[in-house]
């Protein structure tokens, strides 16, 4: 149990253009889904935290309008990356958790993202 | 200030040796859970194990266990006869902000010698 999937798990865009990226909670539903960034041999640092159907919380730092998150159900949350440049690449992951406190948050596998 | 930090950047150990991986923090959280993450090479991560801050018995999983000490706000992880497949970064992770949310250490690599 307690699956996340994340699609795809590998894109590669032009500069400029905008990159979704799908999380879903498999077989439960997520009260709260969280994005985060990694940069190669780094640690994972949270972009934003979602609620479904509330507008997503943001770290400071992360631009909102360049990382549009939306959460409209309970088991999908999506991370838009628009007008994409070299300096977005990396590799995004998502994670959900069941309740409204933290007991275990559940991975997805990970997107990573090339813009040329 | 959230703070979570590994001291072991990289750590090797013999096939079959054990191992210790340290973790320190610091939180105004007064119930919470703490985790070791592993992530492989295929960047999936895993749940190692987890330890709720309320609890004294320290946690174990087959051949995983924290020592954890909360005056000390120190959570290690120790992995008995170390296998080739415990090859992976490890992550501990510490939660902040009423427990919304968590923050990272920056890993450890860990390196299994055959």
């Amino acid at each position: 149990g307690a699956v996340v999937s994340q699609h795809p798990s590998w894109v590669i865009c032009k500069s400029g253009t905008s990159v979704k990226i799908e999380c879903r909670s498999l077989d439960f539903q997520a009260t709260t889904m969280f994005w985060y960034r990694q940069f190669p041999k780094q640690s994972l640092m949270l972009m934003a935290t979602s609620n479904e159907g509330s507008k997503a919380t943001y770290e400071q730092g992360v631009e909102k309008d360049k990382f549009l998150i939306n959460h409209a159900s309970l088991t999908l949350s999506t991370l838009t990356v628009t007008s994409a440049h070299p300096e977005d690449s990396s590799f995004y992951i998502c994670s959900a958790t069941q309740g409204a406190q933290i007991e275990t948050q559940y991975f997805g596998p990970g997107t990573r993202l090339l813009v040329l | 200030a959230q703070t979570v930090t590994q001291s072991q950047p990289e750590m090797s150990v013999q096939e079959a040796e054990t191992v210790t991986l340290s973790c320190t923090y610091d939180t105004s959280e007064s119930d919470y859970y703490l985790f070791w993450y592993k992530q492989p090479p295929s960047r999936q991560m895993i749940l190692v194990i987890r330890q709720e801050a309320y609890k004294q018995q320290n946690a174990t999983e087959n051949r995983f266990s924290v020592n954890f000490q909360k005056a000390a706000k120190s959570f290690s992880l120790k992995i008995s006869d170390s296998q080739l497949g415990d090859a992976a970064m490890y992550f501990c992770a510490v939660p902040f902000q009423g427990a919304q949310k968590l923050v990272f250490g920056q890993g450890t690599r860990l390196t299994i010698n055959p």
